[in-house]
C-alpha cells in the first residue's frame, strides 16, 4: 500500500497520559502535514514538516503538542499530559513537493478519545 | 471572518439533478483550491483542484473559480445517492503558503 499510513487507527487514553501518533507519507513524499478535525466541523491546520524540519507550526497549541518528522522513519504528533478537549480525529496528509499549488493526500487517521 | 466559508448544509437533490456547492474565502491572494470529499467516519480524499479563473472539468464534476468575487463552487451532475457526504472547500497560497486551509465543509445528501 503505497498511501499515506497512519497508525494506530484508534487510540484512547486517560487525562494526564501520552498520545503519540505516527504517520508515514506517500512513497516520495518529503511534506508531511497534521489536521485536527472535531466532529462536524472542518480540518484543522496543525503543523507542517519536512524531513528533520519544522517549516510551520502557527496551528499548533503552544503547549503539550509537539511534531517530529525524523530522518529516518515516520513523522509523529505527541501529546502530552492529554485532556478531554484533546479528543478528535488527527489527520496526517502528505505532497510531493509542498507549496500552494501540491494537492495534499490524506491517511486514514486516527481517532483519539481521552477518558 | 472565517479564512474559507461555506455553507453547512445539509443539502439535499433528487438523484439526477445537478448539486452546486460554494465556498468563499477571505486572502485575495491565494492561488490554489481544491475539492476534498469525505464520507462519514472516513478521510478526505480529492476530487479536483483549479487554479485558474473559469470552470475546470473532470467527468460529472465541474469546478469554478472567480478570484475576484472570492469564489469557488463545485458542480456535480447527475448526482448519485454514492455521492452523499461531506465536500470540503480546500485554499492555500497567500498569507499562508505553506499550508492549506479548509472550509468546514457542506453536508450533500442525495435521495433515490
Amino acid at each position: 500500500n503505497a498511501g499515506v499510513m497512519q497508525n494506530p487507527r484508534h487510540l484512547v487514553r486517560r487525562r494526564g497520559q501520552e498520545a503519540r501518533l505516527r504517520c508515514s507519507p506517500m512513497k516520495g513524499h518529503s511534506h508531511v502535514y497534521w489536521y485536527r478535525q472535531l466532529p462536524e466541523e472542518g480540518l484543522k491546520f496543525m503543523v507542517y514538516l519536512q524531513k528533520e524540519n519544522i517549516i510551520d507550526e502557527s496551528g499548533m497549541p503552544k503547549e503539550r503538542f509537539s511534531a517530529e518528522f525524523p530522518k529516518e522513519g515516520p513523522s509523529i504528533l505527541r501529546i502530552q499530559q492529554v485532556v478531554r478537549g484533546d479528543s478528535a480525529a488527527y489527520f496526517c496528509a502528505s505532497s510531493q513537493t509542498g507549496g500552494a499549488n501540491s494537492p495534499l493526500h490524506f491517511g486514514n487517521g486516527t481517532r483519539l478519545t481521552v477518558t | 471572518q472565517k479564512e474559507v466559508e461555506q455553507n453547512s448544509g445539509p443539502l439535499s437533490v433528487p438523484e439526477g439533478a445537478i448539486a452546486s456547492l460554494n465556498c468563499t474565502y477571505s486572502d485575495r491572494g491565494s492561488q490554489s483550491f481544491f475539492w476534498y470529499r469525505q464520507y462519514s467516519g472516513k478521510s478526505p480524499e480529492l476530487i479536483m483542484f483549479i487554479y485558474s479563473n473559469g470552470d475546470k472539468e473532470d467527468g460529472r464534476f465541474t469546478a469554478q473559480l472567480n478570484k475576484a468575487s472570492q469564489y469557488v463552487s463545485l458542480l456535480i451532475r447527475d448526482s448519485q445517492p454514492s455521492d452523499s457526504a461531506t465536500y470540503l472547500c480546500a485554499v492555500s497560497g497567500g498569507r499562508n503558503n505553506n499550508d492549506m486551509r479548509f472550509g468546514a465543509g457542506t453536508r450533500l445528501t442525495v435521495k433515490p
